[in-house]
């Protein structure tokens, strides 16, 4: 079982939709947990982390359900400048630690104008 | 912001050959630096963490011997990687983290071993 799984897609949206795509997690003790952007042939760039109670950074929701092991990202009023690969990552120390992150493989998003 | 910068960008060399790749934390010190691989595709795969003054310590599966790292200063880490084979061609990016453990990545590396 892999340690971060998300749906490859590509997800094809119109500009202007909500999208949302889902993350799982194998590892429980997993304490910190984040959404990466990486353009193509481009280094991963920090979206946004992602905490117990939910959190939002302007068109952007990520939540956390630790019961079920899994996070979310929602894209509301999606933009062109939206495209790309959204990466799903998870650390065993709290607070990003001094600790390699574990990435998933990342979902593929197509915004189309 | 935190800056990281790796060179080069790119390479290509011949299969044999050895390849050093630099990683800069270019505004802030460094105590640990990550070197991860991306094949085309799939995720980025952790490779070693190294800490400043001390030996790397790499994940299962690569093997230390053909992935020589070295953290000399607080700043700099280099990865070099040693009778570099085709398999080798990929996208290597280091990340460094300073003293809140917020890690920062570089821009990457896109080694092509012909």
């Amino acid at each position: 079982r892999k340690e971060v799984e998300q749906d490859p897609g590509p997800f094809n949206v119109p500009e202007g939709a909500t999208v949302a795509f889902n993350c799982t997690y194998s590892n429980s003790a997993s304490q910190s947990f984040f959404w990466y952007r990486q353009d193509c042939r481009k280094e991963p760039k920090l979206l946004m982390s992602v905490y117990s109670s939910g959190n939002e950074d302007g068109r952007f929701t990520a939540q956390l359900n630790r019961a079920s092991q899994y996070i979310s990202l929602l894209i509301r009023d999606s933009k062109l400048s939206d495209s790309a690969t959204y990466l799903c990552v998870v650390n065993l120390i709290s607070g990003g630690g001094a600790d390699g992150l574990t990435f998933g493989k990342g979902t593929h998003l197509i915004i189309q104008p | 912001g935190a800056v990281v910068s790796q060179h080069p960008s790119w390479v290509i060399c011949k299969s044999g050959t050895s390849v050093k790749i630099e990683c800069r934390s270019l505004d802030f010190q460094a105590t640990t630096m990550f070197w991860y691989r991306q094949f085309p595709k799939q995720s980025l795969m952790l490779m070693a963490t190294s800490n400043e003054g001390s030996k790397a310590t790499y994940e299962q599966g690569v093997e230390k011997d053909k992935f020589l790292i070295n953290h000399a200063s607080l700043t700099l880490s280099t990865l070099t990687v040693t009778s570099a084979h085709p398999e080798d061609s990929s996208f290597y990016i280091c990340s460094a983290a300073d003293r809140a453990y917020e890690q920062y990545f570089g821009p990457g590396t896109r080694l092509t071993v012909t």
